[in-house]
């Protein structure tokens, strides 16, 4: 079973609008980690924003969220007041277990945002 | 603070020769982990060092191997370079190991092309 799922490989959405990237996990474990990434066309992964499985409230930095729930295992990504400049792929990923496990990160498949002027 | 960076940032090889990446994590990090991403198979997690031992290690074959030095520089190589090795190559540094807000910082990657 896939660790990490991302069901929309392209979305888009207007420039100024909210848009929220799914991603949904997998685990018995019940530590872990949960990421979200940023990689604009040149490559670069850009970190965005960490949710812990104990943490009681949802992250947030600035225009990004994390809409967590834990039942769910679900873990979408909303981006207020979209800008030309969030057009790139997001990827969602978990980091599971304890600090003797290693450090291995799970990645979706990821999702193609463009933003539309 | 400096970022990760990879050396070369692009490489060309052909089949059957052997390619050494090089990976500088942010000064500072014990942890580098290094991913392959291609457009087929996504991000796949390749191996991870932390205080120069690999701690963990994705399904590979052997021709991929890594090693960290004592100031966390790491490298990986890949031997007999297959035309499905062409992917952009990761490496990501953290500090610790641990479940808490240890989010792992990427470098710029390093395309590689096999012909």
């Amino acid at each position: 079973a896939q660790k990490i799922t991302q069901t929309q490989p392209g979305m888009f959405v207007q420039e100024k609008e909210a848009v929220t990237l799914d991603c949904t996990y997998d685990t018995s474990d019940p530590s872990y980690g949960l990421f979200w990434y940023k990689q604009p066309s040149s490559g670069e992964m850009i970190f965005l924003i960490y949710q812990g499985s104990y943490d009681q409230q949802n992250a947030t930095e600035g225009r990004y969220s994390l809409n967590f729930q834990k039942a769910r295992k679900s873990a979408n990504l909303v981006i207020s007041a979209s800008q030309l400049g969030d057009s790139a792929m997001y990827f969602c990923a978990m980091r599971e277990g304890l600090s003797d496990t290693g450090n291995q990160f799970y990645f979706g498949t990821g999702t193609s945002l463009t933003v539309i002027p | 603070k400096a970022g990760v960076t990879q050396t070369p940032r692009y490489l060309i090889k052909t089949r059957g020769q052997q390619v050494t990446l090089s990976c500088s994590p942010i000064s500072g990090h014990r942890s580098v982990s290094w991913y392959q991403q291609t457009p087929g198979q996504g991000l796949q997690f390749l191996f991870e060092y932390f205080s120069e031992t690999q701690r963990n290690k994705g399904n590979f074959p052997g021709r991929f191997s890594g090693r960290q030095f004592s100031n966390s520089r790491s490298e990986m190589n890949v031997s007999t370079l297959e035309l499905g090795d062409s992917a952009l190559y990761l490496c990501a540094s953290s500090f610790r190991q641990g479940v808490g807000d240890n989010e792992q910082f990427f470098g710029p990657g390093t395309r590689l092309t096999v012909l």
